[in-house]
C-alpha cells in the first residue's frame, strides 16, 4: 500500500474551471512537495510546504498536518496546465521522498 | 546553470546488455538520487548519494549499481539488462536531504526499453 495517495487519478476540466487535487499520507513527514510533469517532459518542483498555505500565480497549495492531507488548487485553469501533478512526502524517519502515483490533468479549451 | 543533465534521452537495449546512464549537476549539490518511473506508479528510489564517495540503496536497487567519484557526477549502471528494467529513469539533486525542507531538482529523464 502506497503511503502517499492522490485523488483523483485522472481529471478533465474546461478552461477557466477551478481545479483541486488531493493528497493524503499515512507517514510522518517533515515536508510535502508538489511536482509537475508535462507530457514527455521533465519534473519540476512547484511547492514545498510543511504547514499552512503557499501561493504562486494561479497555483495554491495547502496542508493540514493534523489530518495528514494536502491540496493543490489551480484557479482559472488553462490548457497549458495540462500535466501530471505529483505529491511527495518527505519522510521524517528516513529523510527520503515517498511519491504518490500522480494525477493526470487535462484542461480543454 | 544547466541544472541536472542526463544522457542519453532514449535507449533500446537487448536482454543481457549493459549500459551506463549519465547524470551531472552543476549546482554543487551534496545529495543526488536515481529514480525510476513506471506507468501508473509513483517514482521509486533506486540509489542515492549524500556526497562524493558515499552511496546507499533505495527501495529498488536490484540490478543496478552506482558510483559517486565527484560532486557533479552520479552515473547509474545496468549490468545485465532485463525487460523489468524498461522504465523512465530520472536523476535528481538537492543541497540537503530532499525529505526535509529542500527542493529537489530533476533531470529530463532517460527512456529505456529492454527487448
Amino acid at each position: 500500500k502506497n503511503e502517499v495517495e492522490q485523488s483523483p487519478q485522472n481529471l478533465t476540466a474546461q478552461e477557466g474551471e477551478f481545479i483541486t487535487i488531493n493528497c493524503s499520507y499515512s507517514v510522518g513527514i517533515s515536508a510535502l512537495h508538489w511536482l509537475q510533469q508535462h507530457p514527455g517532459g521533465g519534473i519540476v518542483s512547484l511547492f514545498m510546504l510543511s504547514s499552512g498555505k503557499k501561493k504562486h500565480g494561479r497555483l495554491i497549495a495547502t496542508i493540514n498536518i493534523q489530518e495528514k492531507h494536502s491540496s493543490l488548487h489551480i484557479t482559472a485553469s488553462h490548457p497549458r496546465d495540462s500535466a501530471v501533478y505529483i505529491c511527495a512526502g518527505g519522510s521524517s524517519n528516513t529523510g527520503k521522498l515517498i511519491f504518490g502515483q500522480g494525477t493526470t490533468l487535462q484542461v480543454k479549451p | 546553470n544547466a541544472g541536472v543533465t542526463q544522457t542519453p534521452k532514449f535507449r533500446i537495449l537487448k536482454i543481457g546488455q549493459s549500459m551506463t546512464l549519465q547524470c551531472t549537476q552543476d549546482m554543487n549539490h551534496n545529495y543526488m538520487y536515481w529514480y525510476r518511473q513506471d506507468p501508473g506508479m509513483g517514482l521509486k528510489l533506486i540509489y542515492y548519494s549524500v556526497g562524493a564517495g558515499i552511496t546507499d540503496k533505495g527501495e529498488v536497487p536490484n540490478g543496478y549499481n552506482v558510483s559517486r567519484s565527484t560532486t557533479e557526477d552520479f552515473p547509474l549502471r545496468l549490468e545485465l539488462a532485463a525487460p523489468s528494467q524498461t522504465s523512465v529513469y530520472f536523476c535528481a539533486s538537492s543541497y540537503s536531504i530532499a525529505g526535509s525542507t529542500d527542493t529537489q531538482y530533476f533531470g529530463p529523464g532517460t527512456r529505456l526499453t529492454v527487448l
